[in-house]
């Protein structure tokens, strides 16, 4: 059991937006402002899309946005896209002797 | 450009000994962490433990702690994970990648590693 919880899966049709939700503890996620998302397409590394909770490195699409309330952190696309059809993973810094932890990891399927 | 280049898959027997390497360039290789992370077949990302290179200061995923052993050599800017007697559940692909300032910023290609009699 992954110590974030994230849906198994979301879908969207092309140009609507989704909202891939991450739950933590007060131990990681309601501590830390240390959220970070990654998408992963089949057969390749997890890229790096959302760090520090919100702010997106260099080259992705402001597309992805990305908060957090309390223990949950949230990634939002919007205007989907074909090739936005991939697993996504939430992972936060945890108080814990784990020092960090991913979620289980969400499939999103563009319809 | 920073790149992180993993050594290629392997195909082991139960009990063997192996070591799977990261080398990194384009950057201060002793100035950032590294993270290994495992990926089993069709399942998701694990934190298995992290290396600072300047110092070898290494920590361990308790679920990992003594089940693998992570090192670095920061004159060859390469970074490494071992197993001293595998088994068939340690079949998975494994990542390195660079700990940024607070998330997995560079990730290197994966090695698969395949365990099976």
């Amino acid at each position: 059991q992954s110590a974030l919880t994230q849906p198994a899966s979301v879908s969207g049709s092309p140009g609507q937006s989704i909202t891939i939700s991450c739950t933590g503890t007060s131990s990681d996620v309601g501590d830390y402002n240390y959220v970070s998302w990654y998408q992963q397409h089949p057969g390749k590394a997890p890229k790096l899309m959302i760090y520090d909770v919100s702010n997106r490195p260099s080259g992705v699409s402001n597309r992805f946005s990305a908060s957090k309330s309390g223990n949950t952190a949230s990634l939002t696309i919007s205007g989907l896209q074909a090739d936005d059809e991939a697993d996504y993973y939430c992972s936060s810094y945890t108080s814990s002797n784990t020092h960090w932890v991913f979620g289980g990891g969400t499939t999103l399927t563009v319809l | 450009e920073v790149q992180l280049v993993q050594s290629g898959a392997e195909v082991k027997k139960p009990g063997e000994s192996l070591k799977i390497s990261c080398k990194g360039s384009g950057y201060s290789f002793t100035s950032y962490w590294i993270v290994w992370v495992r990926q089993m077949p069709g399942k998701g990302l694990e934190w298995m433990g992290i290396i600072y290179p300047g110092d070898s200061d290494t920590r361990y995923s308790p679920s990992f702690q003594g089940q693998v052993t992570i090192s670095a050599d920061k004159s060859i800017s390469t970074a490494y994970l071992q197993w001293s007697s595998l088994k068939a559940s340690d079949t998975a692909m494994y990542y390195c990648a660079r700990h940024g300032s607070s998330a997995l910023d560079y990730w290197g290609q994966g090695t698969l590693v395949t365990v099976s009699s």
